[in-house]
This record gives C-alpha cells, sequence and structure tokens, in this order.
C-alpha cells in the first residue's frame, strides 16, 4: 500500500463549480500534513498546511482527520486558473516529506 | 522569503556523460535539502536527503554512485547524474525547508531541471 493515495481524476468541472478532493496516508505517525499544487511542468507549489480544526484561504478549505487519516480540500466557486494538479503530502520521519500521486483538476467554461 | 533557485533549468546530455545540477537557498540557510525526480505522469519521488557536511542519506532502490550528492554550505547542494542513460531522462527538482522554521511551512521547491539523455 501507498504511503500517501489520492485519486488521479482527472476532475473536470464547470466554472462556478464546487469540487473536493480526498487523499489518505497509511502511517498515523505522520506529523505534519500538506496541499501543494503544480502546473504543468512546473515545481510545486504550497497551497496551505492542513490541520485537525480545519483551515480555510479564500476559496479553499483543508481538513485533517487523524482517526480516519485522511486529508481533504475542497475548492468553491472553481476558477478556470484553478486547473492543475493537486498533491497532498505528509511528512513522517526524519522531515521527510513524501507526496500523492496528485488529482488533476481541469475547471471549463 | 525562503527562495530556492535550481539550475539548469534544462539539459540534454549525451549517453554516458555526467550532469551536475546545482540547488541554492537563496535568503535562508538549508542544513538538510530534499532530492525529488518526477516521470511523466507520476508523483514526485524522494530520492535522496541531503546533509550539509555529511553523506547525503538515499532512499530504497536509488544508487548513490550514480547520483553523487553534495552539500557543501548551508546553502548549496548540488546533485551529479553520473554516466546517464536514457532512462534518467527526468524532472529532477530540490527542496528545503528554512532553518529553524516549523514544519506547519512546508517546503520551499526549486524550479526544478528536465533531464533528457539522449
Amino acid at each position: 500500500r501507498k504511503e500517501v493515495e489520492q485519486d488521479p481524476g482527472p476532475f473536470n468541472v464547470p466554472e462556478g463549480a464546487t469540487v473536493a478532493f480526498n487523499c489518505t496516508y497509511s502511517n498515523s505517525a505522520s506529523q505534519s500534513f500538506f496541499w501543494y499544487r503544480q502546473d504543468c511542468r512546473k515545481e510545486p507549489k504550497l497551497l496551505m498546511s492542513v490541520y485537525s480544526s480545519g483551515n480555510e484561504d479564500g476559496r479553499f478549505t483543508a481538513q485533517l482527520n487523524r482517526a480516519s487519516q485522511y486529508i481533504s480540500l475542497l475548492i468553491r466557486d472553481s476558477k478556470l486558473s484553478d486547473s492543475a494538479t493537486y498533491l497532498c503530502a505528509v511528512i513522517r520521519t526524519a522531515s521527510k516529506l513524501t507526496f500523492g500521486t496528485g488529482t488533476r483538476l481541469q475547471v471549463t467554461l | 522569503g525562503a527562495v530556492v533557485s535550481q539550475h539548469p533549468s534544462w539539459v540534454i546530455c549525451k549517453s554516458g556523460t555526467s550532469v551536475k545540477i546545482e540547488c541554492r537557498s537563496l535568503d535562508f540557510q538549508a542544513t538538510t535539502m530534499f532530492w525529488y525526480r518526477q516521470f511523466p505522469k507520476q508523483s514526485l519521488m524522494l530520492m535522496a536527503t541531503s546533509n550539509e557536511g555529511s553523506k547525503a542519506t538515499y532512499e530504497q532502490g536509488v544508487e548513490k554512485d550514480k547520483f553523487l550528492i553534495n552539500h557543501a554550505s548551508l546553502t548549496l547542494s548540488t546533485l551529479t547524474v553520473t554516466s546517464a542513460h536514457p532512462e534518467d531522462s527526468s524532472f529532477y527538482i530540490c527542496s528545503a525547508r528554512a532553518q529553524g522554521r516549523g514544519l506547519h511551512y512546508g517546503y520551499t521547491f526549486g524550479s526544478g531541471t528536465r533531464l533528457t539523455v539522449v
């Protein structure tokens, strides 16, 4: 079983839609959790850290469920510019950041 | 803050030659940097952890003699792909976290190096 798993998608949604991504991690000792955004042929950029209390940044809301070992990302009012691959990542040991396979989002007119 | 510069952005080399990729933290010190590789339509796979002043630690299945890592200062780590072969063609990315910064800040990535071996 992979350490971090995501549905690869693609998710094709119209502009203005709300879309949710889930990610599961296998090791309960994981310490820190993140969502990164990666555009085609570019480096990943940190979108937000994820906390058990949930956190929101504009149209983006992230949630961590430690009991079930999953992380979610909700994007409201999707924009064309949101089209990208969304990677969930966890830090387990030795500060190593491990990524999921990524979920591709395509927002259309 | 927390900018990581990676060079070159892309390189084409002949099979059998070696290629060096540099990763610099521009505005912070990084005792640890990480090297990832990403094949098309796949996720980033951690190759090794680069430790300033000591040997790098490699992930299982990554050949340390083929991927030489040097972290001679707090702001520079280099990855040398030795005797490159076409199957080494990939997107190589480095990352670092500012020393003293909490884990919840995540890691900053270089812009990546696209290596093509012909």
